[in-house]
């Protein structure tokens, strides 16, 4: 089958760094995407990746690994807004998004 | 502004009741879909849509029915044989890749939250 897994809940403190990793096992690989989730609110698009390596985009980075089935998302100089669901989703073989559960970020003053 | 709207915010219905929401997307995009959100789990995919007067069933289509008469509106029914409907219902649309297939962004609504009571 396939999966994608993410920490349920990460917590961090406003200033600082956190890394949200995500380990997929699908069937083919054309891709993954990171969204930011709000409590209630619509996904909005983070990254995309599909070759190996870091791209960096202001406070946000993500990196890929593909022989490895990984990925993480860094989220640099934390600000109170950072705090919400951050959903990691990979395109399959057949161009299909598979998606992860989310990882929640609490950030603390 | 470009976008994706989606009505109403929240839906109350009660159990046997079909129940239609609606999306429009004026991004000009050719690719429209429809997932379902609950508490802990990923997106599910419904339904999806690549061009008008087509469309697939997704991974949970059972109890749902979805129209596509206009490149811009994706209207997703909830019928009564769907046995659990209480979720959180967001609509996306994107561009067609060359590939065929979901490679592009994913643009979302605002969703609806539907509750059966």
């Amino acid at each position: 089958g396939q999966n994608i897994d993410q920490p349920t809940e990460m917590t961090a403190t406003e200033g600082a760094i956190v890394q949200i990793n995500c380990t997929y096992q699908t069937s083919g690989f054309n891709g993954l995407f990171w969204y930011q989730q709000h409590a209630g609110e619509a996904p909005t698009f983070l990254s995309y990746n599909v070759l190996d390596g870091l791209e960096e985009k202001g406070r946000f980075s993500s990196f890929l690994s593909r022989s490895k089935g990984y990925s993480y998302l860094l989220l640099k100089e934390l600000q109170m807004k950072d705090s919400a669901s951050y959903l990691c989703a990979v395109v399959d073989s057949n161009y299909q998004l598979i998606w992860g559960a989310g990882t929640k970020l609490i950030i603390k003053p | 502004d470009g976008g994706i709207t989606q009505s109403p915010k929240y839906l109350f219905r009660k159990e046997g009741q079909n129940v239609t929401l609606s999306c429009e997307q004026n991004l000009n995009h050719d690719a429209m879909y429809w997932y379902r959100q609950d508490p802990g789990q990923g997106l599910r995919l419904i339904y999806y849509s690549q061009i008008v007067n087509d469309f697939q069933k997704g991974d949970i289509a059972e109890g749902y029915s979805v129209s596509r008469e206009k490149k811009e509106s994706f209207p997703l029914t909830v019928t009564s044989a769907q046995k659990n409907p209480t979720a959180f219902y967001l609509c996306a649309s994107s561009i067609v890749g060359t590939s065929g297939g979901v490679i592009n962004e994913q643009f979302f609504g605002p969703g609806t939250r539907l509750t059966v009571l």
